[in-house]
């Protein structure tokens, strides 16, 4: 079964800072990787899918990168919105497997 | 508009057993593989099976931690999909959602508490 790795679990920003997040596959998943933000209480959102492509209606300043082995999700100017925990998803097979989430708090 | 709807949800003593189920709409169910990931109190997601459609086989499966305790099956005459727990414990406490993993459609969740 394929291990995502996410880092870091917990990480404290402020207002209008660039956030980054790395997940890291057990082995090869191409692009088959997602992430998604999740509000207390809420289902999870899609950001972006297969590694790079941002959602409809996410605002630009979220995007993914990687491929293999290698993701990361970059939040550039950090709004009151994105204070939330992030979660990566290989979809490359089953079974499924999520990262450990990053729960990003205003500094 | 998608719906994706849980039910069944509530407390039960450890070793008990409990079905939860999901109630689809909006989309062609029959062609969905559908998932259940759930989510322990303070914890992060964890997808724990999914159901084939009945065109690919309809075959089910369940991650390491459930296997032999829940099952997944599916009705698709109702757009139904179930999931059967068994031997349930403490460490079973979460929110289980239901899961279109390749449109992403979630449904609202419903909170298994497994406790004495």
């Amino acid at each position: 079964d394929i291990q995502m790795t996410q880092s870091p679990s917990f990480l404290s920003a402020s207002l209008g800072d660039r956030v980054t997040i790395t997940c890291r596959a057990s082995q090869d998943i191409g692009h088959d990787l997602r992430w998604y933000q999740q509000r207390p209480g809420q289902a999870p959102e899609r950001l972006i899918y297969f590694a790079s492509v941002l959602q409809s209606g996410v605002p630009s300043r979220f995007s993914g990168s990687g491929s293999g082995t290698e993701f990361t999700l970059t939040i550039s100017n950090m709004q009151p919105e994105d204070f939330a925990t992030y979660y990566c998803l290989q979809h490359n097979v089953y079974p499924r497997a999520f990262g450990q989430g990053t729960k990003v708090e205003i500094k | 508009e998608v719906q994706v709807v849980e039910s069944g949800g509530g407390l039960v003593k450890p070793g008990g057993s409990l079905r939860l189920s999901c109630a689809a709409s909006g989309f062609i169910f029959s062609d969905a593989w559908m998932s259940w990931v759930r989510q322990a109190p303070g914890k992060g997601l964890e997808w724990i099976g999914y159901i084939k459609n009945k065109f690919e086989g309809g075959a089910a499966d369940v991650a390491a931690p459930v296997k032999g305790r829940f099952t997944i099956s599916r009705d698709d005459s109702k757009n139904m999909v179930y999931l059967q727990m068994n031997s349930l414990k403490t460490e079973d406490t979460a929110v289980y959602y239901c899961w279109y993993g390749h449109f992403d459609y979630w449904g609202q969740g419903t909170l298994v508490t497994v406790a004495s």
